[in-house]
This record gives structure tokens, C-alpha cells and sequence, in this order.
């Protein structure tokens, strides 16, 4: 059975990095066609792609959030961790990862509400 | 892809049929489009992939349809575990995205 588990700071002050860490279990990183996803919810609001590392493909971002979203792998711990830098209180959410096999989330970490506030 | 789902909120009976709709604003390739349902508090639960497919323990009185822009999930008959929020996904293009969601509630 593949789960994964987000953990990470639950309060960031504004113009912070957060750091968040998702940790695989039941099937390795460096397995072929494994794939990593975060996502985003806002209280009340829609789901955010936000980035995914692939295989050997290397790492996909969304445009909107690009230039502030760094995703890495760890494969001796079997983690997945993303950074986004300057954090504003709309980046208020609860942050998702996801295992696909391909580009296709099917299993879901329970998410880590991260809240911004000074 | 800018991924439109429609209604918004449906309000519904136990027992009725739904159909909600997720139109894509370029096709979608290999009708790589996925439906997820997420209950309050939860995460989201993949039902639907390949815009037609079951995903692993999913009742078949779910059942998703569509190609190229226009897609469509429905539920046969509601049960009161379906009253939920459902979410379009495509996974074709980079960067992926999300629908805004149909809340489907109780009437």
C-alpha cells in the first residue's frame, strides 16, 4: 500500500521560505515512472497544482508560481521536498502531495495546513 | 489548459441522477482528464481517469465520458456518501491543472 505523509512548519511569517517535506512509503522514489506532486487548497477554495518531479524526467512547475517553487528529491530517505519563497498570507492553504505513476495523482498524502501570518 | 466545470453547486436529492460538466479550453491529449471527489475535511479520492476509466474501487454508478474539450462525470444514482465536491483534472500538458469544482449537495 503507497502512502505519504506532509510535514512541515504550520505557521510561516510573511516574506519567509517555507519548507515543506512529503515522505513515500510503500514503493521507492527511484522506481520507474514514480512521480511526485504538491498541491494546494485555500480554505474554501479550489485545489492548486503547484509542481511535480518525475522519474528521470526532472521537475514541472505552475507558471504562476514558477520563479518561487523549488521541488527536490531525496531518494536515501525516499522524500520529496518543496520550497517556496516569499510567503504571503494568500499562500494560506493546506498543501497536498500526491503519488502518480505517470503524470496522474492516485494516491494523496492527508495535506498540512500551512497559515501565514505575522 | 484552463479546465471550466459547471454548475458550480448543484442541489440534489438522494437518489437522482447528476451529471456535471468540465470543458477545457484546448483539447486535452490522449484524454489524459481525471474526476477526484473530496468530502469536507478529507483529501481528494481519484474516481475517474483517462477521462473514462475507474479507478481501483470506485461503484460503477459513477461513470465519466468525453473527448478532445468537453467532458463529463455522472453519478447514476446518488447515494448520501456522494454529496461532495468534484474536481475535473487534466494530466496531457504541463503545467497541469485543476477545475474550479461542483459542490453537490443536499436539497
Amino acid at each position: 500500500q503507497i502512502t505519504l505523509k506532509e510535514s512541515g512548519p504550520t505557521l510561516v511569517k510573511p516574506t519567509q521560505t517555507l519548507t515543506l517535506t512529503c515522505t513515500l512509503s510503500g514503493i521507492s522514489l527511484s522506481a520507474s515512472g514514480v512521480g511526485v506532486h504538491w498541491i494546494r487548497q485555500p480554505p474554501g477554495k479550489a485545489l492548486e497544482w503547484l509542481a511535480l518531479t518525475y522519474w528521470n524526467e526532472g521537475e514541472r512547475y505552475s507558471s504562476s508560481l514558477e520563479r518561487r517553487l523549488a521541488i527536490t528529491k531525496d531518494p536515501a530517505e525516499n522524500q520529496v521536498v518543496l520550497t517556496m519563497t516569499n510567503m504571503d498570507p494568500v499562500d494560506t492553504a493546506t498543501y497536498y502531495c500526491g503519488y502518480s505513476n505517470g503524470w496522474l495523482v492516485h494516491n494523496w498524502g492527508q495535506g498540512t495546513l500551512v497559515t501565514v501570518s505575522s | 489548459i484552463v479546465l471550466t466545470q459547471s454548475p458550480g453547486t448543484l442541489s440534489l436529492s438522494p437518489g437522482e441522477r447528476v451529471t456535471l460538466s468540465c470543458r477545457a479550453s484546448q483539447n486535452v491529449g490522449n484524454n489524459y482528464l481525471a474526476w477526484y471527489q473530496q468530502r469536507p475535511g478529507q483529501a481528494p479520492r481519484l474516481l475517474i481517469y483517462d477521462a473514462s476509466r475507474w479507478a481501483t474501487g470506485i461503484p460503477d454508478r459513477f461513470s465519466g465520458s468525453g473527448s478532445g474539450t468537453d467532458f463529463t462525470l455522472t453519478i447514476s444514482r446518488l447515494e448520501p456518501e456522494d454529496f461532495a465536491v468534484y474536481y475535473c483534472h487534466q494530466y496531457a500538458i504541463s503545467p497541469l491543472t485543476f477545475g474550479g469544482g461542483t459542490k453537490v449537495e443536499i436539497k
